[in-house]
């Protein structure tokens, strides 16, 4: 069965400053991998996709994410972030063919000032 | 192009009642998937429809839930006799059927089910 592990429930960083969250996944066929945004008392946009072909993966606001199959691992990172930035983070994987996803517990992002 | 809707946003039930959530999916999108999220959790998918028929149920709790997607109208999510557990956000999610092997996922704003 498929799994998703956020390895970080809160992260909390200053404005400006780079930020990476974590995401490490466990299946026994080839997967999609996706982040997605959920702002306060919204649904999940989503942030980017990976599919195949190149490893990085450049998604909206300025997110990116590295698929690592021998770590089974898809990061997210940015730069510098922006108070706008704060939100709950999502990982997901589905089954390459199959249409469910499977989410992460979400990781809380918090912008300080 | 509207995007997903659902309604009601917020529902309140007592214990024994009867809730329904609706979801409209994005014009021209014929398939519908409902996730449940419990406090302090990621989601967790529940059921995958596309018109008339249930393609895959296997997060469906076995009693008192039940999921539709009729030839017109709304998906209609229903859970009977609801008991403080059931108490969650409820996301639709739909997409359309390209007959690739992946169909993107648009989310409604979800439902908040409070069971008092």
């Amino acid at each position: 069965a498929q799994s998703v592990t956020q390895l970080d429930s809160q992260v909390p960083v200053f404005e400006e400053a780079p930020v990476e969250l974590r995401c490490n996944y466990s299946s026994s066929v080839s997967v999609y991998l996706f982040w997605y945004v959920q702002y306060p008392n919204q649904g999940l946009q989503l942030l980017l996709k990976y599919l195949s072909g190149s490893t990085l993966v450049k998604g909206i606001n300025g997110f990116e994410a590295e698929f690592n199959k021998s770590q089974t691992s898809f990061h997210l990172r940015k730069p510098s972030v922006h108070i706008s930035d704060t939100a709950e983070y999502f990982c997901a994987v589905s089954d390459q063919g199959a249409q469910k996803l499977v989410f992460g517990q979400g990781t809380r992002l918090t912008i300080n000032p | 192009n509207a995007g997903v809707m659902q309604n009601p946003r917020h529902l309140v039930r007592r214990r024994g009642q009867e809730a329904r959530l609706r979801c409209s999916p994005m014009k021209g999108h014929s398939h519908v998937y409902w996730y449940r999220q419990l406090p302090e959790e990621g989601l967790k998918f529940m059921v995958y429809l596309q018109k008339e028929n249930i393609i895959d149920e296997s997060g469906m709790p076995k009693e008192r839930f039940s999921a539709e997607f009729p030839k017109e109208g709304p998906s209609i999510l229903r859970i009977q006799q609801v008991v403080r557990g059931d108490s969650a956000a409820y996301f639709c999610a739909s997409s359309p059927f390209e007959g690739s092997s992946y169909n993107e996922q648009f989310f409604g704003p979800g439902t908040r089910l409070t069971v008092l």
